[in-house]
């Protein structure tokens, strides 16, 4: 029962365009959603969060977007940078219990 | 310490041999979980740890896996008699507890690549 769901396993986009990843979800209790990226032989680090009070949270280039009716949330990058390739992995948790992850989007910036 | 460190950072054993792997968590975090990736796959819950609260086994596959946490700090995940799909990497995490902060304070290490062959 896959509860975080990331049906894009991998997006291009060019550089200093923007890059949408998108991340449903099927647990209403949900609370709090994050997006860690991760590049290859290191831990994911996390890069964005939302409470489910909000619908919109920024970070400089970062964006979370939260569509609760929809179940889906998103992460906007503008613009995109080299740098920004790496997987993404969306997660969320419900009360003071362990994430639940995605199964990962591998971003591609080219140049 | 100042991140998570997990040894062996790489890992290759023979089928049906047993092995364990290490998590040392930041100083002070009273939570630690573990996570494994499967190639192509997302990240996998299998067990967590929250003070002297008794862990949450209910992601581990089999009861082939085990994992202990020694006096509140370093813990050891061990995978008796592997098997070819037990061949992941296999993340550490920590954070300083369940409740804390609206970012949740999840610190990972850089994991095990375990390799069954």
């Amino acid at each position: 029962d896959q509860q975080v769901k990331q049906n894009s396993p991998s997006l291009s986009v060019q550089e200093g365009r923007i890059s949408i990843l998108n991340c449903d979800y099927t647990n209403s209790m949900f609370d709090y959603f994050l997006w860690y990226k991760k590049y290859p032989a290191e831990g994911p680090t996390f890069l964005i969060s939302i409470s489910s009070i909000k619908d919109k949270n920024e970070d400089g280039r970062f964006t979370v977007f939260l569509n609760k009716s929809a179940k889906h949330l998103s992460l906007h990058i503008v613009p995109s940078q080299p740098g920004d390739s790496a997987v993404y992995f969306c997660a969320a948790r419900e009360g003071a219990q362990k994430l639940v992850f995605g199964q990962g989007t591998r971003l591609t910036i080219n140049p | 310490g100042a991140g998570v460190s997990q040894s062996p950072s790489n890992k290759v054993t023979e089928k049906g041999k047993d092995v364990e792997l290490r998590c040392d968590p930041i100083s002070g975090h009273t939570a630690l979980y573990w996570y494994r990736q499967s190639l192509g796959q997302g990240l996998e819950f299998l067990i967590y740890f929250q003070g002297n609260s008794a862990p949450d086994k209910s992601g581990l596959p089999s009861d082939r896996f085990s994992a202990e946490r020694t006096g509140g700090s370093v813990s050891t995940l061990t995978i008796q008699r592997t098997q070819q799909e037990d061949s992941a990497v296999y993340l550490c995490a920590s954070s300083r507890d369940l409740t804390g902060g609206p970012n949740y304070g999840y610190t990972f290490g850089s994991g095990t690549r375990l390799t069954v062959v």
